[in-house]
This record gives structure tokens, sequence and C-alpha cells, in this order.
């Protein structure tokens, strides 16, 4: 059973351009969450879709945009890219929204804006 | 701002049991207590979750005293794969909201 997958791995991007990163949910699992990780930081949310809609999101600009397709899969797209977003960004799927059921983290997207 | 705070560092030697305390005094009725281990430039990684009392699963303990405005993780025999940011967080199913973590480095 495959975990939380995500693509690319790396990516290298100049300000002002755009970037799509990509999830899969583990088997089973219908909600995602998107997190930015700085250096030496924790986790910061971004936003979490269930039913291919945004549920929940935290203090991102509207630079920051994502959706959900019907196999649960999502993307995060970040437009208008800055130095600032460089990051590691995370996703993670769970079963359910609103249980307190496990949340899986993929092994992240390491994102550097030049 | 996290829900929680914990030790910002803590050191030990391997075979050591170690235990990390949270607080989480403003803990809300319907929310769980959860552990994350992460490694330099990985994804967080479920240790333990639990509601009240103890937990134990293969790799850590959890205790939760009546109150639950505090939880203590206790790794029993720590090796140096050990060496992680430990992460404690309060939830009920929504957003993880993330504080700084607790380092924990251990030595031979």
């Amino acid at each position: 059973d495959a975990g939380v997958t995500q693509s690319p791995t790396h990516l290298i991007k100049t300000r002002g351009q755009q970037v799509t990163l990509r999830c899969s949910p583990k088997s089973g699992h219908d909600t995602v969450s998107w997190y930015q990780q700085a250096l030496g930081q924790g986790p910061q949310f971004i936003f979490q879709y269930y039913e291919e809609e945004e549920r929940q999101r935290g203090n991102f600009p509207d630079r920051f945009s994502g959706h959900q397709f019907p196999n649960y899969s999502s993307e995060l797209n970040v437009n208008a890219l800055l130095l600032g977003d460089s990051a590691l960004y995370l996703c993670a799927s769970r079963r359910r929204l609103g249980m307190a059921d496990t949340q899986y983290f993929g092994p992240g997207t390491r994102l550097t804006v030049l | 701002l996290a829900k929680t705070t914990q030790p910002i560092s803590m050191d030990s030697y391997e075979g050591q049991e170690v235990n990390i305390t949270c607080s989480h005094n403003n803990i809300a009725t319907n929310d769980y207590i959860t552990w994350y281990q992460q490694f330099p430039s990985q994804g967080p990684r479920f240790i333990i979750q639990g509601y009240k009392t103890k937990v134990t699963n293969e790799v850590a303990s959890l205790f939760i005293p009546a109150d639950r405005k505090s939880s203590t993780l206790s790794l029993p025999r720590v090796s140096l794969s050990d060496t992680a940011v430990y992460y404690c967080l309060v939830e009920a199913g929504t957003a993880l909201i993330f504080g700084k973590g607790t380092t924990l480095s251990v030595s031979s």
C-alpha cells in the first residue's frame, strides 16, 4: 500500500513564475492538506480539501490556490513566486474530514525560488 | 499560534529512556493529542496519538493526566537514529498547528 506521494521531489523556479505541485493521498484517504515548511520552522497549514472543495484555509495569500480531483489527488498552485516562497511543501492525507484520524505526510517537494 | 508548548531541545545518550513533556493548557474537549517525528528534509511521521490516560505502541508511550493539560511522550532506549525533531499537537481532525518542536539529539 503506497503512502502519500508527491511530485516533483525538487523544483527550482525564478521570481514571478508559477508552480504546480502534486499529491496523491494514501489509499482510502479522502481529505488532503497542504503545508509549507521554511527552514528551521514547523510546518504551516496552507489549506485543506475534502470532496473537491477547500474546507479550511490558513494565513496564506491568494497566490496560493489548490484543487482536488475526483480521485482525491490534489494540486497546489503558487503564482507570482517570491523568494520567501522557498520551502519544503508537504502534503498530508487522512480518512475523513473532521475526525482525529491519523494524518499521514508525504516526503515533500523542495521548492527553491531564485 | 501553536496550541502547545514543549522544550526547544533535549540531549540524551543511546540506551536511555527519553521523556518529552508538552503543555496544552487550552485543550478542547474534542481535541486529541498527537506526536510526530521529523527528520531533515522529510515529511513528519506519525508516532502516537491519545485522548486520555496511557497509550502504548511499538515505538513509544504517551502519558496523559486526567486534566489533559499536558502530555508526555516516552521513547524507551533511544538510539542514534532517534535524533530528530518531535512535534506535539492537539487537534480535532482539522488543520494541524505545529510549533517549533523539540530537537532531540542522541549521542553514543
